[in-house]
């Protein structure tokens, strides 16, 4: 069974406050995504990668900093976190092989007080 | 670059009824469209895609989806639902020539299924 892990699942913290979200992928799968999910607005890509040391910009990355470290692990930094950035918070992974099809993690809940 | 579009946040309709979910997308190029369902408090989950052949696709439970070139849509249907198909649907566009392989969301549809 194809499997994607984050964490923390919950994290509260303060403006200005340094935040790491963790995701890691036992599907052997090249493409990791990270979004954030809002209301209103869907699923909204911030940074995504197809393989270790390899990070490409998503649509909203502003804010974010994000680093492949091994093909399993895929981490998004928040290095000065801002009210704005309270969301949930979704990491994939995806392969050809698959067909293209997003396997995804269960979710990470940010809030920035 | 790739983007996609659904144009109803809600639809509530009876158990039993058929129903209709919308996507549009704008691509020039050849390109994968899915279809994912999110439930409360959950990850998204993987019903069913196109990328080229027949352009109806059948998915998991019932669900199925026509990819229109004309039309530039990928509507989702289900001829019967169940309470249980209450959730969030969410359609997804990436270019199929793309090393990268950006996945792109819409803004997603709120399916309530009413006893």
């Amino acid at each position: 069974e194809a499997a994607v892990t984050q964490s923390p699942r919950n994290k509260v913290t303060v403006t200005g406050g340094n935040v790491t979200l963790s995701c890691r992928q036992t599907n052997s799968h090249n493409y990791m995504y990270w979004y954030r999910q809002d209301t209103g607005h869907g699923l909204r890509l911030i940074h995504y990668s197809y393989g270790a040391g390899n990070l490409q910009i998503g649509d909203v990355p502003d804010g974010y900093k994000a680093t492949r470290t091994t093909q399993e692990d895929f981490f998004l930094l928040l290095e000065l976190a801002s009210p704005s950035q309270t969301s949930l918070y979704f990491c994939a992974s995806s392969d050809r092989s698959s067909g293209n099809t997003l396997y995804f993690g269960e979710g990470s809940r940010l809030i920035v007080v | 670059t790739q983007t996609v579009s659904q144009s109803d946040a809600h639809v509530t309709v009876f158990e039993g009824d058929s129903v209709e979910l919308r996507c549009n997308y704008s691509y020039g190029g050849s390109i994968y469209l899915s279809w994912y369902i999110q439930h409360h408090g959950h990850g998204l989950q993987f019903l069913l895609k196109y990328y080229s052949g027949n352009p109806v696709v059948q998915g998991v439970n019932g669900f199925e989806a026509e990819f229109s070139k004309s039309d530039s849509s990928f509507h989702l249907r289900k001829a019967s639902v169940h309470w249980s198909d209450s959730a969030v649907y969410f359609c997804a566009v990436s270019a199929g020539s793309s090393n990268t392989n950006k996945v792109v969301f819409g803004t997603g549809t709120r399916l309530q299924v009413l006893p």
